[in-house]
């Protein structure tokens, strides 16, 4: 079985200040995880994934996630928040079936930009 | 325009009233799928087609059913939608590989069963 967990269902950080948004996992298989943006009124886009190549994953929008097998971790971080970035964090797994049917989802992280 | 589409935005229907909701893509996706959103839950996956007339459950496939006669088309049924089932729904494609294909998602539908 696999399962996420997003630490924090409300994150609220200042303009300008970093961004973490925690994200753990457990899997019976080496994972394969990404990060979903979903801004108001839209569906999901993906944001970065790791495949099992680099542990440091670069995504768009200036976002970046290291996955560390060893704390079972894939923290999405950004050095420094935009107004824009005010939106739906969802982490998610694929395991069994490593494709998209058996990917599971986070409960997601609601991110909050200070002006 | 590489798309997944989703009809309705918006439905408001009354308990016991079948009802579908349509998702159409155009990129020639073997897989397809429907999750439901809820506040605090996250997505949750209904049911899912890896390929025409090839469908399976998903986590929470009680109350729904869906078809899969075209590539392009799945869409999701309710034969008698009850006021648990009001949630936000999404459609979902993608080319399978080795698992770290990408999800394509719809807008969104926003369903209130009354």
């Amino acid at each position: 079985a696999q399962s996420v967990t997003q630490l924090g269902s409300h994150v609220s950080v200042s303009e300008g200040a970093l961004v973490l948004l925690r994200c753990n996992y457990s899997s019976s298989v080496p994972p394969y995880l990404f990060w979903y943006v979903q801004y108001p009124n839209q569906g999901l886009q993906l944001l970065l994934k790791y495949t099992s190549a680099a542990t440091l994953v670069k995504g768009i929008n200036g976002f970046e996630a290291e996955f560390k097998k060893s704390e079972t971790s894939f923290h999405l971080t950004k050095p420094s928040a935009h107004m824009s970035d005010a939106a739906e964090y969802f982490c998610a797994v694929s395991g069994i079936g490593r494709g998209a049917d058996g990917l599971t989802f986070g409960k997601g992280t609601h991110l909050i930009i200070q002006p | 325009e590489a798309q997944v589409t989703q009809n309705p935005r918006y439905l408001i229907t009354v308990t016991g009233k079948k009802l579908t909701v349509t998702c159409s893509q155009n990129m020639n996706h073997e897989y397809m799928s429907w999750y439901r959103q809820d506040p605090g839950l996250g997505l949750r996956q209904i049911y899912y087609s890896m390929n025409v007339e090839v469908t399976d459950k998903g986590d929470v496939p009680e109350g729904y059913k869906v078809s899969r006669k075209e590539k392009r088309n799945f869409p999701l049924i309710l034969e008698s939608p009850s006021p648990n089932q009001t949630s936000l729904y999404f459609c979902a494609s993608s080319e399978p590989g080795t698992g770290s294909e990408k999800l394509f998602f719809g807008s969104g539908t926003q369903l209130s069963v009354l």
